[in-house]
């Protein structure tokens, strides 16, 4: 089947400790990207990638850094610099420049600070 | 810079009446979209709206756009419980693929 897969599910985070979350599509999309969504409200981009070893930042970059090193897969790593990470977390793919272009997303991931 | 307006942000309603979601946006644009997401679940894609005066219907649902009001509305018709949900609308800009989104309805059916 294809789709987009995030892991972990739920990811705990200490003070002054970096994280990754993974996100992998077998969809052949070209196009990735990473939304933030605090409780109540909109999702706001993050970063995101219309190519292999290429990414722009988001509205929200600041704290937070990407590779995309494969078409598959683009990891976001939340750094201890982004002072408010709790959020759930969600990635998406496109074909870009495709007849309608739609973003399909991936199950999420809720990262919570202890 | 691009913003999107959603009205209203929550929404009860009776199971059997009709209603509308509103979607403003600030800046031209000819690509809108509709997703719904499930409580603690991800973002299901319901319409993508491409030109003026395009208008999809799925079900009780339908969608329309027009580009020159800046506007994007979604009918609910004869609402059933199982449309309980938050419904959110998201612009095209300017740079390829990106979206801006709305802050979303949260939409209640009632029995």
């Amino acid at each position: 089947d294809g789709g987009i897969t995030q892991s972990p599910k739920y990811l705990f985070r200490k003070e002054g400790q970096n994280v990754t979350l993974s996100c992998e599509q077998n969809l052949n999309h070209d196009a990735m990207y990473w939304y933030r969504q605090d409780p109540g409200q909109g999702l706001r981009l993050i970063y995101y990638s219309q190519i292999v070893n290429d990414f722009q930042k988001g509205d929200i970059a600041e704290g937070y850094s990407v590779s995309r090193e494969k078409k598959e897969s683009f990891p976001l790593t939340v750094t201890s610099a982004q002072k408010n990470p709790t959020a759930f977390y969600l990635c998406a793919s496109s074909i870009p420049g495709g007849p309608q272009e739609t973003q399909y997303f991936g199950p999420g991931t809720r990262l919570l600070v202890l | 810079e691009l913003k999107v307006e959603q009205n209203p942000l929550f929404l009860s309603m009776q199971e059997g009446k009709n209603y509308t979601i509103y979607c403003n946006y600030s800046t031209t644009s000819d690509r809108l979209y509709w997703y719904r997401q499930d409580p603690g679940k991800s973002l299901e894609s319901l319409f993508v709206l491409l030109s003026n005066g395009a208008v999809k219907q799925e079900g009780r649902l339908m969608a329309s756009l027009d580009t020159k009001a800046r506007l994007s509305t979604l009918h609910i018709t004869a609402a059933v419980h199982d449309l309980s949900a938050t419904y959110f609308c998201a612009v095209g800009g300017t740079s390829y693929g990106k979206l801006t989104f709305g802050q979303g309805t949260i939409l209640t059916v009632h029995p």
